[in-house]
């Protein structure tokens, strides 16, 4: 089974500040992970992935994940937020656990909110 | 390239009435997968279908949901007889023929069902 942890439901940030949000995962054979960020009245869209090449993985719109093998960890971040960047934020793993391949396990998801 | 389409955008039906979602994928995605977020949870997985089979439905909560993907085109998820605990967002997202576990999906913007 897998599962992920994100921590806090809501993450507030200056404009030009550092933004961090944290994701932990939990798999028994080795993950796949991805970020993914949905704007008011939108879908989905991938930020970016872990497919076990790099470990730092670099996305869109400035944001980069670490992937942390020893602390099941693969926090996002960005070095100055923007007030663009106010969404809700999905921390997401899937492994293939050789049944066959099973849809995403998501967080509970992350509001990022840009204070002025 | 038109993205992933879902209709309605919103529904709101009585206890007991029956609702049918649909999707469309991007044209040429042989991968289309339903998820749902009930308020307040996670994004949870429903089912896959790769062109029109039906690859893992073990997310389906119980025999009132029935999906299917005729042609292996659009795809419909229908609700008999709704529940007060069916009310969520429901997204459906593709991706194509290829690497499943790694590929990117590609989300629709969600029905919102309201039973009441």
């Amino acid at each position: 089974a897998q599962s992920v942890t994100q921590l806090g439901s809501h993450v507030s940030v200056s404009e030009g500040a550092l933004v961090l949000l944290r994701c932990n995962y939990s798999s028994s054979v080795p993950p796949y992970l991805f970020w993914y960020v949905q704007y008011p009245n939108q879908g989905l869209q991938l930020l970016l992935k872990y497919t076990s090449a790099a470990t730092l993985v670099k996305g869109i719109n400035g944001f980069e994940a670490e992937f942390k093998k020893s602390e099941t960890s693969f926090h996002l971040t960005k070095p100055s937020a923007h007030m663009s960047d106010a969404a809700e934020y999905f921390c997401a793993v899937r492994s293939y656990s050789g049944g066959g391949a099973d849809g995403l396990t998501f967080g509970k998801g992350t509001h990022l909110i840009i204070q002025p | 390239e038109a993205g992933v389409t879902q209709f309605p955008s919103h529904s709101v039906i009585e206890k007991g009435q029956t609702v049918t979602l649909r999707c469309d994928p991007i044209s040429g995605h042989d991968n289309l997968y339903w998820y749902r977020r009930v308020m307040g949870k996670e994004i949870k997985f429903l089912l896959h279908f790769v062109k029109e089979s039906k690859q893992d439905e073990s997310g389906m909560p119980n025999n009132r949901f029935l999906a299917e993907r005729t042609g292996g085109t659009y795809s419909t998820l229908k609700v008999q007889p709704a529940e007060l605990e069916d009310s969520g967002v429901y997204f459906c997202a593709s991706s194509p023929a290829g690497h499943i576990i790694t590929d990117t999906q590609y989300f629709g913007p969600g029905t919102r069902l309201t039973v009441l």
